[in-house]
């Protein structure tokens, strides 16, 4: 089956914005989520955009969504070290009992 | 609270070995579920649950089985470990909801996962 496509890696300085995208699969995915996995850790629910949104703005956090193209971006603004950490997105396709993960992206912030 | 609990944190087995990794959730969550995690591939669910005595098939089965007996508790077996099942495991569970806008939400809340190596 398809894959929720993510690019593996991403090296930003500290103060700049980081954008993260990701190509999903179902296009009647309800909503869509970005988590926050640090090292050594679960994953942590960061934000989520119902379907019929093009944008949720959450602090340093803009999420956009393009329908058409099945494409999610995760916008952190102001990047710092503490945000170091490998981001997620996820769908619910067909549903909501489970949820599909991408591949991850690594963030890495340099100082 | 003490949210999602794995036991062990890690484990190292010989191949053929069998072993039970336990997840505990104090939430009172419906869902649960297991995934492994290995690197550039994602998290892939391996089975899960939508409630006390029920079981599905994930991604990934073949290999493990599981059992939920208790609401709280969902338990990862493996009966005859293999090297390619060295991986690190996440147990999650969730609740599901709708929201005024229609649809279904499903957030789910992971435990600290378990590194297994299997030689």
């Amino acid at each position: 089956g398809e894959d929720v496509e993510q690019s593996l890696f991403l090296s930003v300085r500290e103060g700049d914005s980081s954008v993260i995208n990701c190509t999903y699969t179902d296009s009647s995915s309800t909503y869509l989520y970005w988590y926050k996995q640090e090292p050594g850790a679960g994953l942590q629910l960061l934000t989520y955009i119902f379907s019929n949104m093009d944008m949720k703005q959450d602090q340093r956090l803009t999420v956009l969504l393009n329908k058409k193209d099945k494409h999610l971006s995760l916008r952190i603004a102001d990047t710092q070290t503490g945000d170091s950490a490998i981001y997620f997105c996820a769908e619910t396709p067909g549903g909501y009992q489970k949820v599909t993960f991408g591949t991850g992206t690594k963030l890495q912030v340099i100082p | 609270n003490a949210g999602v609990t794995q036991t062990p944190k890690f484990r190292v087995l010989k191949t053929g070995q069998s072993m039970t990794l336990l997840c505990a959730q104090d939430m009172n969550h419906e869902y649960m579920y297991w995934y492994r995690q290995d690197p550039g591939m994602g998290l892939r669910l391996i089975h899960y649950s939508v409630g006390e005595g029920t079981t599905a098939k994930g991604e990934v089965p073949d290999g493990y089985n599981v059992s939920r007996l208790k609401k709280q508790n969902f338990l990862l077996g493996l009966e005859s470990a293999a090297p390619s099942q060295t991986s690190v495991y996440f147990c999650a569970s969730s609740y599901t909801g709708t929201s005024g806008r229609g649809g279904s939400y499903n957030e789910q809340f992971f435990g600290p996962g378990t590194r297994l190596t299997v030689l």
